[in-house]
């Protein structure tokens, strides 16, 4: 069985950081890109960022570009998410998904941790 | 960015058929994908490449479409898909989600 299981949320205040971990099992986690979406507080679902299988090819919406950076540890199963300077509009629960290497979709997703950026 | 426009909600009664439409500000191919998030939860594939039925989903749930218009079906809908539903393409970079239709039942 596929699990995503997120850690590492909580309250941060503006401009400090933050890091997410997502540990994978029931899979070849080496063998998957994985990506982070967020959804803010009754808000809809929001693509962050991508991971190609070895790590080597990252891709980010601009609104986090220079500020979050993903990457990932196939050894350990593991996808993380860098966050630094926050700000009160990355206020979110981040999901972390397994993406298809058919037509980049995500066919499992994690229960979710949330992010609270606010002083 | 592609923007993807969805209504924002409908109300059906169980055993009605109800469509779920999509659409897109530019082509996106056959490369859209649909996603189920009930309260509180977090959201699940339902249909992916506009048509095809993800392994477990019910085959009430249907898919159709391509290039900017497109639909998902349920029929007949259940007291159990209460629900907020997600067109999502991945033709155009970046990849974007529509707004979410609401789904109640009557």
């Amino acid at each position: 069985e596929v699990q995503l299981v997120e850690s590492g949320g909580g309250l941060v205040q503006p401009g400090r950081s933050m890091k997410l971990s997502c540990a994978a099992s029931g899979f070849t986690f080496s063998s998957f890109p994985m990506a982070w979406v967020r959804q803010a507080p009754t808000k809809g679902l929001e693509w962050v960022a991508t991971i190609s299988t070895s790590g080597g090819s990252t891709y980010y919406r601009d609104s986090v570009k220079g500020r979050f950076t993903i990457s990932r540890d196939n050894a350990k199963s593991t996808l993380y998410l860098q966050m630094n300077s926050l700000r009160s509009e990355d206020t979110a629960t981040y999901y972390c998904t397994r993406v298809t290497t058919v037509a980049d979709y995500f066919d499992y997703w994690g229960q979710g941790v949330m992010v609270t950026v606010s002083s | 960015d592609t923007v993807l426009t969805q209504s924002p909600a409908l109300a059906v009664s169980p055993g009605e058929r109800v469509t779920i439409s999509c659409r897109a500000s530019e082509s996106v191919s056959t490369l859209m994908h649909w996603y189920q998030q009930k309260p509180g939860q977090q959201p699940t594939l339902l249909i992916y490449l506009a048509s095809n039925l993800e392994s477990g989903v019910p085959a009430r749930f249907s898919g159709s479409g391509s290039g900017t218009d497109f639909t998902l079906t349920i029929d007949p809908v259940e007291a159990d898909d209460t629900a907020t539903y997600y067109c999502q393409q991945s033709w155009n970079d970046p990849w974007t989600f529509g707004g979410g239709t609401k789904l109640e039942l009557k």
